[in-house]
């Protein structure tokens, strides 16, 4: 099993629509969860760290389920400048940051 | 401003050839990390350092060598070993707090090509 798992998508979804992403992860000892964004040719930036008990900013939600060793990004209200490339990054103190693959989505008007 | 800067922006390297891809952070982070990704592809480790003067490979270090001599420095060598060299290199930093890692932060990447 792959340390960190990611749906590569694409996701294709219209202005307006709800979209989630899942992320899955092997070592249980991970203590640090965070979903960066990646734009075409950049790099990747910081979009939300996710706590244990979730979090929310704006249109975006977090959340960790340790019991599962997953966590989840829910966008609501895409906008069109929500396409990305959206990346879960998994860490246990003291070890490398483990990224997934990412997860492409596609806002169209 | 903190930040972590990365230089040249653009690296052109010719077969055979060692380059320097330089890697900079002022944010005191005890972590800095090399990365490499290619055209539609996930971000692979190739070596990360905790502490100055200890560094660990990661998934893809051969053909890389790094060096950590100062806590702000981090620079990865690609060398003539390396047999296909030509992708996004990117370097980030993060810090430690209590036993977490906190978020870490990248530097613009470096785009080599070999000619």
């Amino acid at each position: 099993r792959k340390e960190v798992e990611q749906d590569p998508g694409p996701f294709n979804v219209p202005e307006g629509a709800t979209v989630a992403f899942n992320c899955t992860y092997s070592n249980s000892a991970s203590q640090s969860f965070f979903w960066y964004r990646q734009d075409c040719r950049k790099e990747p930036k910081l979009l939300m760290s996710v706590y244990s008990s979730g979090n929310e900013d704006g249109r975006f939600t977090a959340q960790l389920n340790r019991a599962s060793q997953y966590i989840s990004l829910l966008i609501r209200d895409s906008k069109l400048s929500d396409s990305a490339t959206y990346l879960c990054v998994v860490n246990q103190a003291g070890t490398a940051l483990i990224f997934g693959k990412g997860t492409t989505l596609s806002v169209s008007s | 401003d903190g930040g972590i800067t990365q230089s040249p922006k653009y690296l052109f390297r010719k077969e055979g050839q060692n380059v320097t891809l330089s890697c900079e952070q002022n944010l005191n982070h005890d972590a800095m990390y090399w990365y490499r990704q290619d055209p539609g592809q996930g971000l692979r480790l190739i070596y990360y350092s905790q502490i100055v003067n200890d560094f660990q490979k990661g998934d893809i270090a051969e053909g890389y060598s790094v060096s950590r001599e100062k806590k702000e420095s981090f620079p990865l060598t690609v060398t003539s070993a390396q047999k296909n060299p030509t992708a996004f290199y990117l370097c980030a930093s993060n810090g430690l707090v209590g036993r977490a890692n906190t978020e870490a932060f990248f530097g613009q990447g470096t785009r080599l090509t070999v000619v």
